[in-house]
């Protein structure tokens, strides 16, 4: 089954606790994303991959990083959280350049930081 | 910079009305536009992509549809049910990032 995996699922949290969030997707997708969801804000993209060893900043990078090692795996990492970081976030993945191929979401990660 | 606006906010509508959804765009160079469901505090559930080049797709009771040069699509749901109720997001993707950029959704109540 195509299926896009994150984990955890629920984290709580203290600042300043260094913590990285797994992504891991099964359909050889070139391209991931990150993407913070909040209440009256929507869902931003934090950061994106076109492919591995290739990512770049999306709108909300601060206070975030990520590597792409593997095809399959792109991990958000907060080295030094804080409460402005807890959020709703969701991986996804696609295969960009056709514009017919819809990008996959993960089942988000609810993350406090206290 | 692109902005994606869904009208109305919040709706609430007895069981077996027909419905439509809004959402408009500013910038019209995009690759597709996705509507996407989210129930409370779930993923996103993908529900018809439409490209850039078609006007229309559907699934079900749902119908998409997409004026890319008004920078406007619709989502009509037919014969709605109570397990239609959830949020629903608008989203269109383009760039050189391949970004999708959200709508702030509509949150639909189906009432029995």
């Amino acid at each position: 089954e195509a299926q896009v995996t994150q984990n955890p699922r629920y984290l709580i949290t203290v600042t300043g606790k260094k913590l990285t969030v797994t992504c891991s997707q099964n359909m050889n997708h070139e391209y991931m994303s990150w993407y913070r969801q909040d209440p009256g804000l929507g869902l931003r993209q934090i950061y994106y991959s076109m492919n591995v060893e290739v990512t770049d900043k999306g709108d909300v990078p601060e206070g975030y990083k990520v590597s792409r090692k593997e095809k399959r795996n792109f991990p958000l990492i907060l080295e030094s959280p804080s409460p402005n970081q807890t959020s709703l976030y969701f991986c996804a993945s696609s295969r960009p350049g056709t514009g017919g191929v819809k990008q996959y979401f993960g089942p988000g990660t609810r993350l406090t930081v206290t | 910079k692109q902005e994606v606006t869904q009208i109305p906010a919040a709706l609430s509508v007895p069981e077996g009305e027909n419905l439509v959804l809004n959402c408009s765009f500013t910038d019209s160079a995009i690759y597709n536009l996705q509507w996407f469901r989210q129930d409370p505090g779930k993923g996103l559930t993908s529900l018809l992509l439409i490209q850039s080049s078609q006007r229309e797709q559907t699934s079900g009771r749902l119908n998409a549809s997409l004026d890319k040069s008004s920078g406007r699509s619709t989502l009509y749901i037919a014969a709605s049910q109570p397990g239609d109720s959830a949020t629903y997001l608008c989203a269109v993707e383009g760039g050189s990032n391949y970004k999708l950029t959200f709508g702030k959704g509509t949150l639909l109540t189906v009432n029995p």
